[in-house]
């Protein structure tokens, strides 16, 4: 099973918003609505972000917003905050009780 | 408030055993809990290895199915892996982590750092 596609980095001012694309195929992304987000800080554990598609676990403000479309996800971070500078992971479930995660995109805030 | 801990060597000799354990302090005793175990190589993205939900069923990676193991001990609140016949290629973060019905992981530990080097 190969990894879900994700750009290697992106980038945006504070109060901006950047979208990171997680782009599978119809046996992962677009044939489930399992579809996850993860938020990795150095020497912290990962946190969820966003889980089946687009709702977000309690804590996570609402500047984090997750959608779908055909075989890619896509994760939204609105108004950039300089705390919101880390590694993100899509994870999807796959055919045959398989997941796989993403290359992960690192977000840097100018 | 069900906190995570992985434990276990940080360095392992190819072809060897790799076994790790986590401690889950704060709630293990919810029968309806899920567990997994994902790792992370250096510099790519991460890998699930599998799961083992309440029932006792186990789900693993199918490209490791033939080497990875998971066990429940309820009596010391731990979640075990194990990970057989060991190469460099299995070097990475080894994180645990619970699991939802709904196959996403709501809670992680920080990870411990394997390398399998002789």
């Amino acid at each position: 099973q190969s990894a879900l596609t994700q750009p290697p980095s992106a980038s945006g001012s504070p109060g901006q918003s950047v979208t990171i694309p997680c782009t599978g195929t119809s046996s992962d992304v677009g044939g489930y609505e399992y579809v996850s987000w993860y938020q990795v800080r150095p020497g912290k554990a990962p946190k969820l972000i966003i889980f089946d598609v687009n709702k977000r676990p309690s804590g996570v403000p609402d500047r984090f917003s997750g959608s779908k479309s055909g075989n890619t996800a896509s994760l939204t971070v609105s108004g950039l905050q300089s705390e919101d500078e880390a590694d993100y992971y899509c994870l999807s479930y796959t055919n045959n009780i398989n997941l796989v995660f993403g290359g992960g995109t690192k977000v840097t805030v100018l | 408030q069900v906190l995570l801990q992985e434990s276990g060597p940080g360095l392992v000799k190819p072809s060897d055993t790799l076994s790790l354990t986590c401690t889950v302090s704060g709630g293990f005793t919810n029968n309806a809990y899920y567990w997994g175990w994902i790792r992370q190589p250096p510099g790519k993205g991460p890998e699930w290895l599998g799961s083992m939900v309440h029932t006792g069923n186990t789900y693993y990676n199918p490209s490791l199915r033939s080497r990875v193991s998971i066990s429940i001990d309820k009596s010391k609140n731990q979640v075990s892996l194990q990970l057989t016949s060991v190469t460099a290629a299995d070097t990475a973060v080894y994180y645990c982590a619970k699991m939802m019905l709904r196959w996403y992981f709501d809670l992680w530990g920080r990870g411990t750092l394997v390398t399998v080097s002789s």
